[in-house]
């Protein structure tokens, strides 16, 4: 089957902007979540998505938004780009029983 | 939230050699995930222990959970160039929290050739 789809893989965008990335779970996964990856901090919990709704959210601000549609397909928002922004973009998703995820391999994002 | 500290943070071995990654946290969990990352790509899952669960086997690799402990290594056996990697850890509560994974630095393993 298919695997954790995220698009786009790599973007530039230029300090100020917003951007939208997007995952596509597993077929019959209805639980989405994402992470920011940077060399500094590390893996950090973004949110976690269930059958549309937010379920869980990490330590961000308020620049940083998602959303699930009816489909569990997912898409994250990041508005008013900063340079600290830039990071490795993962997204993950599970089925009913949280009995491990399944990494997309990411989108790139470069703010310059 | 239960997030994991692995140690080390840099192991490099030869290959042939076993590697040896430790993983601590702090609350209780349900169970406990170990996940593996090539270089600038997505984290693939290994194997997950649940609470109830002290071993567990799969292919090469072995993980144990000392819940008393709050403990849980991960044994790769006849290291081969290919693991090299970053391993992660990810304990998991109950409820909805489960699904909220937060993961520590990881361990670089380096297997040498």
């Amino acid at each position: 089957k298919a695997g954790v789809t995220q698009t786009p893989r790599y973007l530039i965008k230029t300090r100020g902007q917003q951007v939208t990335l997007s995952c596509s779970p597993i077929s019959g996964h209805r639980s989405v979540s994402w992470y920011q990856q940077t060399p500094g901090q590390g893996l950090q919990f973004l949110f976690e998505y269930f059958s549309e709704t937010q379920r869980n959210k990490g330590n961000f601000p308020g620049r940083f938004s998602g959303r699930q549609f009816s489909n569990s397909r997912s898409e994250m928002n990041v508005s008013t780009l900063e340079l600290g922004d830039s990071a490795l973009y993962l997204c993950a998703s599970s089925g009913a029983t949280p009995d491990g995820y399944t990494f997309g391999s990411g989108t790139r994002l470069t703010v310059v | 939230s239960q997030q994991g500290e692995e140690d080390p943070q840099a192991l490099s071995i030869q290959e042939g050699e076993n590697a040896t990654m430790n993983c601590s946290y702090k609350t209780s969990i349900n169970n406990l995930q170990w996940y593996r990352q090539n270089s600038g790509r997505g984290l693939v899952h290994l194997i997950l222990i649940r609470s109830n669960e002290r071993e567990k086997h799969s292919g090469r690799l072995r993980v144990t959970l000392d819940t008393s402990k709050k403990s849980s290594s991960l044994l790769i056996t006849a290291s081969r160039a290919a693991d090299t990697a970053s391993y992660f850890c990810a304990p998991a509560g109950y409820g909805g929290s489960n699904y909220k994974l937060t993961f520590g630095k990881g361990t670089l393993l380096t297997v040498n050739p």
